[in-house]
């Protein structure tokens, strides 16, 4: 069964440091992954996917995330943090054919002034 | 183009009552998935509609069901209801077969009393 991993359920930071907010995967079939983000009370937006192409994958609002098949990792970055990046970040995995999301149980980002 | 609306966006029901969720698909988007969202148990799958037949179920008991109609629109459906259902209600849909990227809906806020 396909499962994720964040690391760390709350991530703190300042304002213009490095963003790095970390997922693994478990899958037994290569994996499509993504990275959603939640501001409060709202849905899940889409910052980024990986579907087997490039491995480093760019996406919205500055973020980018390596796909690393020999650690089975997706760890998400952004080089220099805002304040308005702080909101819940939930990566996800789901095996080619299905639409059947699997989510990690998510990393609350903290920026601080 | 519209994104994903779901209606209502709150709800306050009593234990044992039943109630109906309503979620319409981007325009074009012939599937659509459901999600529960819980502090406790994150995100989890509820099930996936696409050319109004269900693909894809996840593990909750059959007092959860769906439908999808010929226009694409879904409604989830809870009998029965428990505290424990109290949730935010997700949904999601996508063009099924573009990478799976799937856009989700602002959610339906589930209190059971």
């Amino acid at each position: 069964a396909q499962s994720v991993t964040q690391l760390g359920s709350h991530v703190s930071v300042s304002e213009g440091a490095l963003v790095l907010l970390r997922c693994n995967y478990s899958s037994s079939v290569p994996p499509y992954l993504f990275w959603y983000v939640q501001y409060p009370n709202q849905g899940l937006q889409l910052l980024l996917k990986y579907t087997s192409a490039a491995t480093l994958v760019k996406g919205i609002n500055g973020f980018e995330a390596e796909f690393k098949k020999s650690e089975t990792s997706f760890h998400l970055t952004k080089p220099s943090a805002h304040m308005s990046d702080a909101a819940e970040y939930f990566c996800a995995v789901s095996e080619s054919g299905s639409e059947k999301l699997v989510f990690g149980k998510g990393t609350k980002l903290t920026v601080n002034p | 183009k519209a994104g994903v609306t779901q209606t209502p966006r709150y709800l306050i029901k009593t234990r044992g009552q039943q109630v109906t969720l309503s979620c319409s698909p981007i325009s074009g988007h012939r599937s659509v998935s459901w999600y529960q969202q819980t502090p406790g148990q994150g995100l989890q799958f509820l099930f996936e509609y696409f050319s109004e037949t269900q693909r894809n179920k996840g593990n909750f008991p059959g007092r959860f069901s769906g439908r999808q109609f010929s226009n694409s629109r879904s409604e989830m459906n809870v009998s029965t209801l428990e505290l424990g259902d109290s949730a935010l209600y997700l949904c999601a849909s996508s063009l099924a077969g573009q990478a799976y990227e799937q856009y989700f809906g602002p959610g339906t806020r589930l209190t059971v009393t």
